[in-house]
């Protein structure tokens, strides 16, 4: 069965720090990838998604940036966090098609 | 322009009440439908989902959702609610053109015991 991970729980981090969060999924092969965040009461925003290795496509223009090193690593960055990027990040896999999203358990992000 | 729309953000019932979370998307296609609920700082988890043919459709933990095209609507159902279904449930809608899946801004269920 398909597994997907995704670290750290969570995560302090100050103002002007770098950010790295990974994601990996097992079990399936190809799949396509996708980082969310979630503020209080605002549903899930998409930030990234990618559907092959090197392929990195973005839906927000922001501080953030997502890389897949390879089929089945998901990594999203900053340089320098801003107080704005705190919040809830989840990332999602789906196999394509008509197949719906996995979650991990995401990482609470808190920039202090 | 996919969009979706869940117009009660809160909603309040008492266990053992039947429950109905609402659900209206906007998409030129026959959409891929998905409802998920997510418990306080975890994942979200999927409840059901809806690609083509029976409207009525069944999920886990007892839900089921019925898909009216004519109404744009995706509503999820309970007939008896449990206290542990106290938790925020997301409408989502995918399609196969596109890799998104657009999520709706949620709806908190409270449940009364």
């Amino acid at each position: 069965s398909q597994t997907i991970h995704q670290w750290p729980a969570t995560l302090v981090q100050p103002v002007g720090s770098p950010l790295s969060l990974e994601c990996t999924v097992e079990g399936t092969s190809n799949p396509n990838l996708y980082w969310y965040r979630q503020a209080a009461g605002r549903g899930l925003q998409l930030l990234f998604y990618s559907v092959g290795i090197g392929q990195i496509s973005s839906e927000v223009p922001q501080n953030l940036s997502a890389s897949r090193p390879q089929d089945r690593q998901f990594i999203l960055s900053s340089k320098k966090l801003l107080l704005s990027d705190s919040g809830f990040y989840l990332c999602a896999w789906s196999q394509g098609g008509d197949s719906p999203l996995h979650f991990g358990n995401g990482t609470r992000l808190t920039v202090t | 322009a996919q969009s979706v729309t869940q117009p009660d953000i809160h909603i309040t019932v008492s266990e053992g009440a039947s429950l109905e979370l609402r659900c209206n998307y906007s998409y030129g296609a026959t959409p891929y439908l998905f409802w998920y609920v997510q418990s306080p700082g975890q994942g979200l988890q999927l409840l059901l989902k809806y690609f083509s043919g029976d409207t009525l459709v069944q999920g886990i933990k007892g839900f089921e959702a019925e898909f009216k095209r004519s109404q744009s609507s995706f509503n999820l159902r309970k007939p008896s609610v449990h206290w542990s279904d106290a938790a925020e449930y997301f409408c989502a809608v995918g399609s196969s053109g596109t890799y998104k899946y657009i999520f709706g801004t949620g709806t908190r269920l409270k449940v009364l015991a």
